[in-house]
């Protein structure tokens, strides 16, 4: 079935380091790849998306890539900050039909002061 | 003017009982989800309403029971309730025009006891 891996479960990183968050996918159809982030005891919020007729997109301090033939597809985060802390979730999807998410196991990222 | 909201925050009530968790959506979007986080925090979705119509019913027990009133409402009833049934749910909506941008609620925390 439709499956998303994600990696690494938990990274910790001192401040002003850089992130990295990997992800693979199964469903050769999605053509959606959204990030979210969940702070402790709040909701997921959509920090940056990317479809799959581009290779990478960047705002500010993120940035997306997407290797569609490897299926393949990165969260980096530069010159990280304390508030950077969070869960980070990965998620594939196609963009007709159904609209399922199909989320990966989360990244527990740590910024340490 | 919350975008999603849910009702309760929390619900704590013992094994055996029936409970409901509403959900209301005032961004005109047309397709409404339920997703379920365990205390692994995987999210998985649930269910999926799209003007009303349920288009993703994942393998869920059929003690969830979902519906939908009108486009903008989303309720989740389960009967029966059991101790695997502790998690936070999630609900979310998006437009299927865009195909994008899920937006979650804030979350129901359910203790079963």
């Amino acid at each position: 079935g439709e499956n998303v891996e994600q990696h690494p479960s938990t990274l910790s990183v001192q401040e002003g380091d850089s992130a990295v968050i990997k992800c693979t996918y199964s469903d050769s159809a999605s053509n959606y790849f959204p990030w979210y982030k969940q702070e402790l005891g709040k909701r997921p919020q959509l920090i940056i998306d990317i479809r799959s007729n581009v290779g990478e997109k960047k705002d500010q301090r993120i940035a997306v890539t997407l290797n569609k033939t490897a299926k393949h597809f990165s969260l980096h985060i530069t010159e990280t900050q304390p508030e950077d802390s969070a869960v980070y979730f990965c998620a594939a999807s196609r963009t007709s039909g159904t609209y399922k998410y199909i989320f990966g196991t989360g990244t527990r990222l740590k910024v340490l002061a | 003017d919350t975008a999603v909201s849910q009702t309760p925050k929390y619900l704590v009530t013992q094994m055996g009982n029936d409970k409901s968790i509403k959900c209301e959506q005032n961004l005109g979007h047309d397709t409404m989800y339920w997703y379920k986080q365990d205390s692994k925090k995987f999210l998985k979705i649930m269910f999926s309403y799209n003007n009303k119509e349920l288009i993703i019913n994942e393998t869920v027990p059929n003690r969830f029971s979902p519906k939908s009133p009108d486009k903008a409402h989303l309720n989740l009833h389960i009967n029966s309730l059991e101790l695997g049934d502790s998690a936070v749910y999630f609900c979310a909506s998006s437009q299927s025009s865009t195909g994008r941008e899920q937006y979650f609620g804030p979350g129901t925390r359910l203790t079963v006891t």
